[in-house]
């Protein structure tokens, strides 16, 4: 078993939608949980950091973590095609200095 | 531009050959990590460096190695070099204190 599992879709979805990406994971000694974004043929940037449970939120993207279903989500508000791009999750046991175990990442398609 | 510099961009090289990528970390950040990507697999870990010296190793060959120099920058070689050594290969670096990682825009490696 992966130590983390995403759907790799592909997610296609109209401009205006809410996106909702997610990740399981098995380790639960995992505390922190980021999402990246990567456009093709680029390094991914990091979106979203968050510690333990509960929501984050940054303009139109919401993390949610629940370390009790070792469930995590990134939601998308008013989708737009420039957030066309693959979605990766990561996580990790200690804040910096640690490896990150990543998805295998959600290819997400807006279409205008 | 996130600060972290790889090079070459591309590259092209036969089978059994030797490589190596370079790769500058933002400054100040003094731990850098090497991950592989390729399609099926998704990012894979393998090998940090802490201000020159290892500190942790994943799924890293033991065709591959990597070095930290004093100076920060890290270079990581690739020898006999097989068909399923093509990928994407990212160098990210980090600093205690702050959040993630940032990375690289890769090195595209196809090994024909």
């Amino acid at each position: 078993q992966k130590e983390v599992e995403q759907d790799p879709g592909p997610l296609s979805v109209p401009e205006g939608a809410i996106v909702s990406l997610n990740c399981t994971y098995s380790n639960s000694a995992f505390q922190y949980f980021m999402w990246y974004r990567q456009y093709s043929r680029k390094g991914p940037e990091l979106l979203m950091y968050t510690y333990s449970s509960g929501n984050k939120e940054d303009g139109r993207f919401t993390a949610q973590v629940d370390k009790s279903s070792k469930y995590i989500s990134l939601f998308i508000r008013d989708s737009q095609p420039s957030d066309s791009a693959t979605y990766l999750c990561a996580m990790s046991v200690g804040n910096t200095g640690n490896q990150f175990y990543f998805g295998t990442g959600t290819s997400l398609t807006v279409i205008p | 531009d996130s600060g972290v510099t790889q090079t070459p961009k591309h590259l092209i090289t036969a089978t059994g050959q030797r490589v190596t990528l370079r790769c500058s970390p933002r400054s100040g950040d003094l731990s850098v990590y090497w991950y592989q990507q390729s399609l099926d697999q998704g990012l894979q870990f393998l090998i940090q460096y802490y201000n020159g010296e290892e500190r942790a190793k994943g799924n890293i060959l033991e065709r591959f190695s990597a070095q930290q120099f004093p100076d920060l920058h890290s270079e990581l070689n690739l020898s006999s070099l097989e068909l399923g050594d093509s990928a994407l290969y990212f160098c990210a670096s980090s600093v205690e204190g702050r959040e993630g990682y940032t990375f690289g825009s890769g090195t595209r490696l196809t090994v024909v």
